[in-house]
């Protein structure tokens, strides 16, 4: 699987707009893009998922750039409930042996 | 029903001391995992199982023996283990339609593991 990398830490205020940039490099042809949410003591959540362009759901926005290389999660107007560790992973969703693999994480406090 | 349930929620055991841990889903997923996350580190995959088969194994110590009796349970055993394997474990599932796992996969709640 394609390696991530993303900011360790950020920190937002109520009421704005995140954005949390993800780079893969070595994105293969067949990889989608998807991002998840994980609370202290609790398993992963499921955000967004995306291979190209633009990707919107009630809870998020998922930007691709053309040579995608790099994609961005963005939570609009966050609460304090956003306070939680964001992973982006890469894979291909074709590949029998997929693994599902987690980077290290960005870790959004958000403040009042 | 969209819930990956684990049981225990918590779980103190010793180091000659046989457990196990138990995921279900019934969501009709046919690929299955087990993570193990460490504090403030992400969640290290471990085994995944597709239509009830061992398809991955990470290189886990044998002392983690995982077993899927049927496509809604997954079991990992655990025996002889170390202070060191003290972590949350997380159970997991997705669709598997032919050769395709999809990468959105249901989490369970997870199992806090301390080992003395």
């Amino acid at each position: 699987l394609a390696k991530t990398t993303q900011p360790i830490s950020m920190d937002s205020y109520e009421g704005q707009e995140v954005n949390i940039t993800c780079s893969h490099n070595n994105i293969a042809t067949n990889d989608y893009i998807t991002w998840y949410q994980q609370f202290p003591s609790q398993g992963p959540r499921f955000i967004i998922q995306g291979y190209k362009t633009k990707v919107t759901n009630e809870v998020a926005s998922l930007f691709i750039p053309a040579d995608r290389k790099s994609s961005t999660l963005s939570l609009p107007r966050v609460s304090l409930s956003d306070t939680a560790v964001y992973y982006c992973l890469v894979g291909d969703k074709g590949d029998s042996s997929y693994k599902l693999i987690f980077g290290s994480g960005t870790r959004l406090l958000v403040r009042p | 029903d969209t819930e990956v349930t684990q049981t225990p929620k918590h779980l103190v055991m010793g180091m000659t001391n046989k457990k196990s841990l138990k995921c279900e889903q019934h969501m009709g997923h046919r690929a299955m995992y087990w993570y193990k996350q460490k504090a403030k580190k992400p969640p290290e995959l471990m085994f995944v199982y597709s239509y009830e088969k061992l398809s991955i194994n990470e290189s886990v110590p044998s002392r983690f023996s995982p077993e899927c009796p049927n496509s809604s349970l997954l079991n990992l055993h655990l025996h002889a283990l170390q202070p060191e394997d003290s972590a949350l474990y997380l159970c997991a599932s997705s669709h598997r339609q032919g050769r395709t796992m999809n990468t959105e996969a249901f989490f369970g709640q997870g199992t806090r593991l301390t080992v003395v």
